[in-house]
Order: structure tokens, then sequence, then C-alpha cells
């Protein structure tokens, strides 16, 4: 069984500091990897997408990935109030119809 | 980017209605749709996923003959509930994936189904 694991949190920083999201993953086909940010009562957006190892930036965030050890991490750099939300690490399988496989969610609380 | 759009935003009806929930790609073709059902405080569980002009492919548990789902164009997938119980309270989130690869899946913004 595919499984994706994630602290649920709540992380609590403050504003400005860097946020630090982790996930790991069993799925060892898995090549792509995308974090999605979901606010309460909201469906999720896409925040970022990752496919090679080492780190990939968009402005105020990074990926990070290594397919060796199965791990993904996202950094969300002078984090805003604005950023609470619950951030999702999704795998997405290598067979068929390549879907996500998502975990329960990182709850990230930025305190003013 | 990407734009999908999903209809209704939320539905409240009583037992033993069916309900059509409408998921739409905007301004891509979507070669391949996912319909997710997400309860409070879980996360996203795959129902199904839906390539056009195909059967649909379902998840172990769910039943295929209680969730219709057609994808009749590149741009359009339905959901059905068919006689709809209170236990089918949920939020219903669809998305939808260009073909090419290393292709996000884009949202909907998701339907609230409350059934009384």
């Amino acid at each position: 069984q595919k499984e994706v694991e994630q602290n649920s949190g709540p992380l609590s920083v403050p504003e400005g500091a860097i946020a630090s999201l982790n996930c790991t993953y069993s799925d060892r086909g898995s090549q792509s990897f995308f974090w999605y940010r979901q606010y309460s009562g909201k469906s999720p957006e896409l925040i970022m997408s990752i496919y090679s190892n080492g780190d990939k930036e968009d402005g105020r965030f990074t990926a990070q990935l290594n397919k060796a050890s199965q791990y993904v991490s996202l950094l969300i750099r002078d984090s805003q109030p604005s950023d609470s939300a619950t951030y999702l690490c999704a795998p997405e399988g290598n067979t068929g119809r390549r879907a996500l496989t998502f975990g329960s969610g990182t709850r990230l609380q930025v305190q003013p | 980017g990407a734009v999908v759009s999903q209809h209704p935003s939320w539905v409240i009806c009583k037992s033993g209605t069916s309900v059509k929930i409408e998921c739409r790609s905007l301004d891509f073709q979507a070669t391949t749709m996912f319909w997710y059902r997400q309860f409070p405080k879980q996360s996203l569980m795959l129902m199904a996923t839906s390539n056009e002009g195909s059967k649909a492919t379902y998840e172990q548990g769910v039943e295929k003959d209680k969730f219709l789902i057609n994808h009749a164009s590149l741009t359009l997938s339905t959901l059905t509930v068919t006689s709809a119980h209170p236990e089918d309270s949920s939020f219903y989130i669809c998305s939808a994936r260009f073909g090419r690869p290393n292709q996000p899946q884009h949202f909907g913004d998701g339907t609230r189904l409350s059934i009384l």
C-alpha cells in the first residue's frame, strides 16, 4: 500500500521565520512530486512541483527532493500569516493513471 | 494558470435524491480527470479516475453504481451521486490534468454536499 507520511502539526512559526515541512513516501516508482496548500473549507491549490533530486526555488518557496531517501520537503521563507493553512505532499504514481497519493497534511500556523 | 470550474459549490437535498456535479477544464484539454472525497479533518481520498471517452476507473471500496462518472469530452466530467444518503455528505473535489508528462493536477473549488 502506497503511503505518504507527514507530521500533522500544528507547526507554529513566527511571522518572518522559515517554515520547514517534511514528507516521506513509500512508492519508489514515484517520479513527480507536488505540494498543495489547502485553506480550511477550500480545495487544494498547487504550490510547487519537483521532479529531480535537489532543490527547486520559486519565490519564497523551495522544494527539496531526495529520491534515494524517499523524502520531500518544502521550505517557506519569510512566512506570513496568510501562509497559515494545511500543506499536502502528493507523490504521483508512475503507472497507469498516474494518480496522486496525498499525505494527511501538515497544518502550519504563522503567528503575527 | 490552469482553471478548473466545478459546479455547484454546495448542495443540500433530501435523502434519496440524485445529485450531479460538473467539472470543467476552462483553458486546457484535460485528458484525465479525477474525483476525490474529503471528510472533515481528513485528507483527500481518490474515488475514481476518468479519461475522455472511456469508462472510469474506481478505487477499491467505491461503488461504481452509486457514483456514476461520465467524461464525455476533453473539458467536462460529471459525477452523479445516485440515491444519496446522509453518509454520502462530504466535500467532493474534482481535478484535471493535461496529458503531457510532468503536468500537475489542477483542482476545482469543490462541492459541499449535505444530505438531510
